[in-house]
């Protein structure tokens, strides 16, 4: 079967500091990779996916930038982070059928 | 283009009483679409799903929705709400390409 893993499951980090979370799936080839980002009160949002190593899309400008440098690995960094970074980030993965299966999420909080 | 629309950003029920979440989508393309489920602090579940077929679809702790083509909606209902169906639910719509696109959720209330 298949598991996505995200870590830290936690950050507090000051304002000006480098990010980077790491997500991984396991169980399954050639996944679909998605970073989202929830804010208080503010839904899901999109921030950037991938259909292959290498081959990222960004859906909104933003600080942050996002790699796969393996199959089922997928990392979301920022070289400064700002107090408007904070939220929830979730981590998913999907094959064909369309559905996304989603990480546990990482908390993160500027400070 | 795809949007959802989720009537409601809160809807209070009693324990035992039929819980009733709504979602309206728009999409260019026979759509797929989805109902998950978001305890605090952790990711979203899936619920249910349609792709193609039976219009009504049964999901995971009771749960079902029925989509209905002419009104464009894919509501999500329960008989019987319990303590434990408390969390935030997100209705969303597949492009089918890569992405979904997510209403912006309805936190579910039970009370006693």
């Amino acid at each position: 079967s298949q598991t996505i893993h995200q870590w830290p499951a936690t950050l507090v980090q000051p304002v000006g500091s480098p990010l980077s979370l790491e997500c991984t799936v396991e169980g399954t080839s050639n996944p679909n990779l998605y970073w989202y980002r929830q804010a208080a009160g503010r839904g899901l949002q999109l921030l950037f996916y991938s259909v292959g190593i290498g081959q990222i899309s960004s859906e909104v400008p933003q600080n942050l930038s996002a790699s796969r440098p393996q199959d089922r690995q997928f990392i979301l960094s920022s070289k400064k982070l700002l107090l408007s970074d904070s939220g929830f980030y979730l981590c998913a993965w999907s094959v064909r059928t369309y559905e996304q299966y989603f990480g546990p999420g990482t908390r993160l909080t500027v400070t | 283009a795809q949007s959802v629309t989720q009537l409601g950003s809160h809807v209070s029920v009693s324990e035992g009483a039929l819980v009733l979440l709504r979602c309206n989508y728009s999409s260019s393309v026979p759509p797929y679409l989805f109902w998950y489920v978001q305890y605090p602090n952790q990711g979203l579940q899936l619920l249910l799903k349609y792709t193609t077929g039976a219009t009504l679809v049964k999901g995971i702790n009771g749960f079902e929705a029925e989509f209905k083509k002419s009104e464009t909606s894919f509501h999500l209902t329960k008989p019987s709400a319990h303590m434990s169906d408390a969390a935030e639910y997100f209705c969303a719509v597949s492009d089918l390409q890569s992405t979904l696109t997510f209403g912006k959720g309805t936190m579910l209330l039970v009370s006693p």
